[in-house]
């Protein structure tokens, strides 16, 4: 069943050090996936995403790496700003979907100055 | 380009009321999408609708919601009888194609409805 009122992981780290943020799938037919940022009040902001036919994929400070054999997708954050606080989400889309996301639970992000 | 636009923001109703739920999708984008968020959870794909019609509601409760995107004017997602256990925000996303391969697919979200049922 759902996990409802459970804490969100919280990853906790110093302005300028780098963020490495997991991600675990459920879907072995998913083939395409996606991180979202979420601040407090705020929808979901597009920041990255990766096709199963990559293993990596770079952005400006943020690099997303798949991993298929074990089901797993992480986001690093090179020099984390305070800005970059918020609730990070993995979302995976099943190939029998359109943009039929199947969001992961979410790891807060908290960066001290 | 004023991105997805949802309306109300804030929406209290008693239980036995109705809601609705405004979704304006960015311009020139024909699919809108509406997920349904918990608090300290990630987001639940409910409906998945073009105008006037709807492609995808496998996500949504059989029984007092339904959709619609009609030819003019916003999607709406309307709730009749609320109870409290739909109280929770309410995520509109649009795009411009389906072509999963485009990058031009990616889902733009709107900033959420928050429903409260007392």
């Amino acid at each position: 069943g759902e996990s409802v009122g459970l804490h969100l992981p919280t990853l906790s780290v110093q302005e300028g050090d780098n963020s490495i943020i997991n991600c675990a799938y459920s879907n072995s037919a998913s083939d395409y996936f996606i991180w979202y940022k979420q601040e407090s009040g705020k929808g979901p902001q597009f920041i990255i995403d990766i096709r199963s036919n990559m293993d990596k994929r770079q952005g400006q400070r943020v690099t997303v790496l798949l991993n298929k054999t074990v089901k797993h997708l992480s986001l690093q954050i090179a020099a984390t700003q305070p800005g970059d606080s918020a609730v990070y989400f993995c979302a995976e889309n099943k190939r029998a979907g359109f943009q039929k996301l199947v969001f992961g639970t979410g790891t807060r992000l908290l960066v001290s100055p | 380009n004023a991105g997805v636009m949802q309306n109300p923001r804030h929406l209290v109703r008693r239980r036995g009321q109705e809601a609705r739920l405004r979704c304006s999708p960015m311009k020139g984008h024909s699919h809108v999408y509406w997920y349904r968020q918990l608090p300290e959870e990630g987001l639940k794909f409910m409906v998945y609708l073009q105008k006037e019609n709807i492609i995808d509601e496998s996500g949504m409760p059989k029984e007092r919601f339904s959709a619609e995107f009609p030819k003019e004017g916003p999607s709406i997602l309307r709730i009749q009888q609320v109870v409290r256990g739909d109280s929770a925000a309410y995520f509109c996303a649009s795009s411009k194609l389906t072509d999963r391969t485009s990058g031009a697919n990616v889902l733009t979200f709107g900033a959420g409805s928050r429903l409260t049922v007392l």
